[in-house]
């Protein structure tokens, strides 16, 4: 079946720390990657996206690139800020009905 | 007004009660959705809506009833409802279900707990 596995958290970094959140997918068919964000006390809201494989989505100086032969697509950011604090969700569309199948979501909290 | 409103935001019931959970988007689409989101679990899609039909019903309960009366509104009615059903019910939209890109709009959620 398809399904979308992303690291456990809470994620603790300090700000302007490099961020990496990890992201795998198990998929029938190509699917679409991609991540949401939802900042505390609201919902969620898409971040950034790849269609195709090699594809690279980025927005907020965030970046995930489509890895087919490795089934991944990792989110990563060279210097997070305290704004940056949310929870990150993976998500992928194989184009069913509007299914989009998410991971468990992973908390991020930045420190000054 | 914002994308998608939500009301209430946060809602207590007995397991006898009958409420409600409204959505409302104001962005012109065509495909709305429910989804619940408990602690250490992924979203699960409940219901999507495309064109007021019906067309996804992800095995949920019947004491979950959604009702689409139109493109920009979606229920969902509560009856006897099990402690295991508190969550956060997140509402979203999309221009259609079909061709969906992936860019669902939500709203900020109804927070339910169930005593």
């Amino acid at each position: 079946g398809n399904s979308v596995t992303q690291m456990e958290g809470p994620v603790t970094l300090s700000e302007e720390a490099f961020l990496t959140i990890n992201c795998t997918y198990t998929a029938t068919g190509y699917p679409s990657l991609f991540w949401y964000v939802q900042y505390p006390g609201e919902g969620l809201q898409l971040l950034l996206k790849a269609t195709k494989a090699d594809d690279k989505g980025s927005n907020k100086g965030f970046e995930a690139t489509y890895r087919k032969e490795t089934t991944s697509f990792h989110l990563e950011k060279g210097s997070v800020q305290v704004s940056d604090s949310a929870v990150y969700f993976c998500a992928l569309n194989i184009g069913s009905q509007g299914n989009l199948i998410f991971g468990k979501g992973t908390k991020l909290s930045v420190k000054p | 007004e914002t994308g998608v409103t939500q009301t209430p935001r946060h809602l207590v019931m007995g397991m006898t009660n009958k409420k409600s959970l409204k959505c409302e988007q104001h962005l012109g689409h065509n495909a709305m959705y429910w989804y619940k989101q408990s602690a250490k679990k992924p979203l699960e899609l409940m219901f999507v809506y495309n064109f007021k039909e019906q067309t996804e019903n992800n095995s949920v309960p019947s004491r979950f009833s959604p009702e689409c009366p139109n493109s920009s509104h979606l229920f969902l009615h509560l009856h006897t409802l099990q402690p295991e059903d508190s969550a956060l019910y997140l509402c979203a939209s999309s221009q259609e279900a079909e061709k969906l890109t992936g860019e669902l709009f939500f709203g900020e959620g109804s927070r339910l707990t169930v005593l």
